[in-house]
């Protein structure tokens, strides 16, 4: 079974406009850390926003939000304000507490596509 | 100042050539990390060097060869790499292994091997 799903293969928002992009987790762990991460074109892979498992309020990076459902076992990014630099595979990924919390877990992404 | 630099960006390799990655982050970071990612994937964890020891060996074909020569520094050697190994290779690292610590990964190595 996925761990990480993430069901939009591609987006496209207006300029100006926000945007969610959807992630669900699978976990049986109760210690877990959810992340964002944005990969442009030339690779780098830069990470945006961070929900620890037993944190009470959704995360908040500038124009990056979690919308974190615990219940739900879901982390959706959205994204106020789109910018055409926000144009990008986005990834969502998750570290588990069992065995060390070393890997980080990917799910398969979203592209996202920044409209004028 | 969150970065992590690899060397070279881009590398291009014969089966029979031997070559090294280079990955170096000065945040004092105790975890460092080998991701493979072929297009339109996501990454795949090959390596874990945690506090200078390889922690994580996703069973990995022993043509790639890892090395972690102090706490700032990760090499990956390659040798007789198979064209299906051309990728991008991508190193992290992060403060300390465990779950909450946020992983910083550098702009990666795009490989090809001839």
């Amino acid at each position: 079974a996925q761990k990480i799903t993430q069901t939009q293969p591609g987006m496209f928002v207006q300029e100006k406009e926000a945007v969610t992009l959807d992630c669900t987790y699978d976990t049986s762990d109760p210690s877990y850390g959810l992340f964002w991460y944005k990969q442009p074109s030339s690779g780098e892979m830069i990470f945006l926003i961070y929900q620890g498992s037993y944190d009470q309020q959704n995360a908040t990076e500038g124009r990056y939000s979690l919308n974190f459902q615990k219940a739900r076992k879901s982390a959706n990014l959205v994204i106020s304000a789109s910018q055409l630099g926000d144009s990008a595979m986005y990834f969502c990924a998750m570290r588990e507490s069992l065995g060390g919390g070393n890997k980080l877990t990917f799910g398969t992404g979203t592209q996202l596509k920044v409209e004028l | 100042d969150t970065e992590v630099t690899q060397t070279p960006k881009h590398l291009v390799m014969g089966m029979t050539n031997k070559k090294s990655l280079k990955c170096e982050q000065h945040m004092g970071h105790r975890a460092m990390y080998w991701y493979k990612q072929k297009a339109k994937k996501p990454p795949e964890l090959m390596f874990v060097y945690s506090y200078e020891k390889l922690s994580i060996n996703e069973s990995v074909p022993s043509r790639f060869s890892p090395e972690c020569p102090n706490s700032s520094l990760l090499n990956l050697h390659l040798h007789a790499l198979q064209p299906e190994d051309s990728a991008l290779y991508l190193c992290a690292s992060s403060q300390n292994p465990g779950f909450k610590n946020i992983q910083y990964f550098g702009a990666g190595t795009r490989l090809s091997v001839l």
